[in-house]
C-alpha cells in the first residue's frame, strides 16, 4: 500500500508555543490529505481536509486559527498548532488517498504524532 | 444514533481462537467498507477493503459485508498475540471522508 510519513512522532512543548507537524506521501501524490485527532481509547475525529493549493476545510467546532494547515505541494501537508495549551495535548494523525488506480477510496495513515503541552 | 456503531470491547480471547468483530451502520449510501488495525500510539493500518456486499479473504482475515442488513464483520482465524490491537471499521459513500466506528480493543492471550 501507499506510504504516508508523519514527523515528529512525539513532541513536548511549553504552553503558548507553536508546534508544526509534517505529513508526506512518499510514493504517490496526494491532492487531498486529512488531519485527525484521537483521544485515549477513542476513535479518530476528523479535524480538517487539506487541499493542495487551496484553503483547508475545517470540521465544525475546529478552530481554523488555532490549527493552521498548509498543503503547499502534492506530497506535503503541515499542521501547526498555534499557541498550544495543555488541552491541545492529543494524538494527531494525518492520512491521504492514493487517487491513482482503482480503490482510491482507501485511506492511508501516517504513524501519528503525540503532542504533550506542559 | 451514531452513523456507525462498533462495540468498543474490550474483547479478550485465547490464542488460536476465531475472533469476530462487527459494525452496524445506518447510511444505506455507504458503498466502501474498510477495516483498520491500530497498535497503541501508532497510525491505523489498512487491513481489508471491500466494495459493496460480499466476502473477501486475505490470509487469516475475512471481511464480510451485508448491505441488506447494514452489517459488516471481520473474522480473524488462528488468532495470534500479535493480533492484539484496536480494530476500527470505516466506510464511505465514495471518495469522500470516511466515517469510523469507535474501535474494538482486542487482546489475544498466549
Amino acid at each position: 500500500g501507499a506510504v504516508v510519513s508523519q514527523h515528529p512522532s512525539w513532541v513536548i512543548c511549553k504552553s503558548g508555543t507553536s508546534v508544526k507537524i509534517e505529513c508526506r506521501s512518499l510514493d504517490f501524490q496526494a491532492t487531498t490529505m486529512f488531519w485527525y485527532r484521537q483521544f485515549p481509547k477513542q476513535s479518530l475525529m476528523l479535524m480538517a481536509t487539506s487541499n493542495e493549493g487551496s484553503k483547508a476545510t475545517y470540521e465544525q467546532g475546529v478552530e481554523k486559527d488555532k490549527f493552521l494547515i498548509n498543503h503547499a505541494s502534492l506530497t506535503l501537508s503541515t499542521l501547526t498548532v498555534t499557541s498550544a495549551h495543555p488541552e491541545d495535548s492529543s494524538f494527531y494523525i494525518c492520512s491521504a488517498r492514493d487517487l491513482t488506480g482503482a480503490g482510491n477510496e482507501k485511506l492511508f495513515f501516517g504513524s501519528g504524532t503525540q503532542l504533550s503541552v506542559l | 444514533q451514531k452513523e456507525v456503531e462498533q462495540d468498543p470491547g474490550p474483547l479478550s480471547v485465547p490464542e488460536g481462537a476465531i475472533v469476530s468483530l462487527n459494525c452496524t451502520y445506518s447510511n444505506s449510501a455507504f458503498q466502501y467498507f474498510m477495516w483498520y488495525r491500530q497498535y497503541s500510539r501508532k497510525g491505523p493500518e489498512l487491513l481489508m477493503y471491500t466494495y459493496s456486499s460480499g466476502n473477501k479473504e486475505d490470509g487469516r482475515f475475512t471481511a464480510q459485508v451485508d448491505k441488506s442488513s447494514k452489517y459488516i464483520s471481520l473474522f480473524i482465524r488462528d488468532s495470534q498475540p500479535s493480533d492484539s490491537a484496536t480494530y476500527l471499521c470505516a466506510m464511505s459513500e465514495g471518495a469522500q471522508k470516511l466515517v469510523f466506528g469507535q474501535g474494538t480493543r482486542l487482546t489475544i492471550n498466549p
